[in-house]
């Protein structure tokens, strides 16, 4: 079985600081993708990015990057200088190989609050 | 330049109703996906067509749940007797492929209460 854990809840910043939101990931198969989602408060989910389990090259795109280590089975996504139009709530999830098909299996979310 | 819709938006029944949640994805994609979010709480996936077929309905949580995609395009979810517990968002998301790690489109989703 796959499990995703995000244990921050919630996070509070102010705008302009760095904040990183981290994803712990479990899965006995070895090929896997990983995601991470944008949830606003409108409640529509917005893909950010996925990542295969053999690429671990770390990616930036903008202000967004992720931290991919599979030693540590962890996906964690750093947003810099942020913003108050970050506030959401991100979803990390993971799909396997196995069984086929593409079911996201998806943490509890972290909700992330940019304050001016 | 159409997404998943979902229709309806907001839909309130009363315990023991049946309900018919609809999910339109987007033209051409292959594979459709339901998920269930209740609040606070990431989604749970319920169940996924490639197509018209009917692939994987692991994540259902009662037979009280039947989903169709009869033409392999709309879809719908439908719940029978609603309880209380049924309470969620009902999100749908297309992809264009077949194959994991496809990204997934998703749609604003259904948020049914049940009285």
């Amino acid at each position: 079985a796959q499990k995703v854990t995000q244990a921050q809840t919630e996070i509070s910043v102010v705008e302009k600081e760095d904040v990183t939101l981290d994803c712990v990931y479990e899965t006995r198969d070895t090929t896997y993708y990983l995601f991470w989602y944008k949830q606003p408060p409108s409640g529509e989910l917005v893909f950010l990015i996925r990542r295969n389990s053999f690429d671990e090259q770390n990616e930036i795109s903008g202000r967004y990057s992720w931290n991919f280590q599979k030693s540590t089975s962890s996906f964690n996504f750093t947003i810099t200088a942020s913003q108050v139009v970050d506030s959401a709530v991100y979803f990390c999830a993971l799909s396997v190989l196995t069984g086929g098909g593409n079911k996201l299996t998806f943490g509890t979310g972290t909700q992330l609050k940019v304050e001016l | 330049g159409a997404g998943v819709s979902q229709s309806p938006r907001y839909k309130v029944a009363k315990r023991g109703q049946d309900v018919a949640l609809r999910c339109d994805p987007i033209s051409g994609h292959v594979s459709l996906f339901w998920y269930q979010q209740a609040l606070g709480q990431g989604p749970e996936f319920l169940t996924y067509f490639q197509n018209e077929a009917q692939l994987d309905k692991s994540g259902l949580p009662s037979d009280r749940f039947f989903a169709e995609r009869p033409e392999g395009s709309v879809s719908t979810l439908k719940i029978q007797r609603t309880q209380q517990e049924d309470s969620a968002v009902y999100l749908c998301a297309s992809s264009l492929g077949g194959g994991t790690g496809n990204e997934q489109f998703f749609g604003p989703g259904t948020r049914l209460t049940v009285l």
